[in-house]
C-alpha cells in the first residue's frame, strides 16, 4: 500500500514570497491533515478536511495560509506571503473516515522542510 | 479542548534495561489515545493506539502501553531497550481532531 505523498521535500525561500506544498493522501482515506511542526515542538494542526470539508482550521493563521482539497483527494496547502517564523516542517497525513465521532490512527508523509530566509 | 502531556523532555536509559515514558491527556469523553515515533529527517510512524478494551496494549518494534482511565495516563513502555530505539517520541489523543504532545527524546546508551 502506498503511503501518504509529500512534495517537494525541502523549500527555501525569501520573506514575503510565496510557497505552495502538496500532498496525496493513501488511497481510500476521507481524512486528511496538514501539522506545522517548528525544530523542538510537537506537531500543531493547521486544517482537518474530511472529506473536501473542513472539519477544523481554528489553528491556520488564515491571512496568509490557505489550503483546499480537491474532490476530496489531494491537498495543497499555500503561504502567501510567507514570515520568518513559518520555517518549519509541515507534515500531511491521512487516516480512515471517524470511528464513532473520532479519528483513527493517522498516516504522515515525510513532511516539506521549509526554510524562509 | 483536548490536550496531551508529556512531563520529560528527555529520558535516558541504557541498553537492555526496561523503559518508560509518561503522557497524560484531558479530553472530553472516551480517549482514543496514539503513540508515534519520529526518526530524524522523517515523517511521524504510528506505533500502537488504545481505542477501548484491554488497558494494555501492545505495538510495533516490541513496545507497549498502558492506559489508567482514574490517572488519565497512556504511558509507553518496553521491557528491554535497544539503541535503535532512540528518537523522538509523541503522545496524541483523539476524538474529532487529533492533538499532539511536545515530545519525549529517547536516548538509549550501549
Amino acid at each position: 500500500e502506498a503511503g501518504v505523498a509529500q512534495s517537494p521535500r525541502y523549500k527555501i525561500i525569501e520573506k514575503r514570497q510565496s510557497v505552495a506544498f502538496w500532498c496525496n493522501p493513501i488511497s481510500g482515506h476521507a481524512t486528511l491533515y496538514w501539522y506545522q511542526q517548528i525544530l523542538g515542538q510537537g506537531p500543531k494542526l493547521l486544517i482537518q478536511f474530511q472529506n473536501n470539508g473542513v472539519v477544523d482550521d481554528s489553528q491556520l493563521p488564515k491571512d496568509r495560509f490557505s489550503a483546499e482539497r480537491l474532490k476530496g483527494v489531494d491537498s495543497t496547502l499555500k503561504i502567501q506571503p510567507a514570515k520568518l517564523e513559518d520555517s518549519a516542517v509541515y507534515l500531511c497525513a491521512s487516516s480512515l473516515s471517524t470511528v464513532r465521532g473520532a479519528t483513527t490512527e493517522a498516516f504522515f508523509g515525510q513532511g516539506t522542510r521549509l526554510t524562509v530566509v | 479542548a483536548q490536550s496531551v502531556a508529556q512531563p520529560e523532555d528527555q529520558v535516558n536509559v541504557a541498553e537492555g534495561n526496561p523503559l518508560t515514558v509518561k503522557c497524560t491527556y484531558s479530553v472530553s469523553g472516551n480517549p482514543y489515545l496514539f503513540w508515534y515515533v519520529q526518526y530524524p529527517n522523517r515523517g511521524l510512524q504510528f506505533l500502537l493506539k488504545y481505542i477501548t478494551g484491554d488497558n494494555l496494549v501492545k505495538g510495533s518494534y516490541g513496545f507497549e502501553a498502558e492506559f489508567n482511565k482514574s490517572q488519565t495516563s497512556f504511558h509507553l513502555k518496553k521491557p528491554s531497550a535497544l539503541v535503535s530505539d532512540s528518537a523522538l517520541y509523541f503522545c496524541a489523543v483523539s476524538r474529532r481532531t487529533l492533538t499532539f504532545g511536545k515530545g519525549t527524546m529517547l536516548l538509549v546508551s550501549p
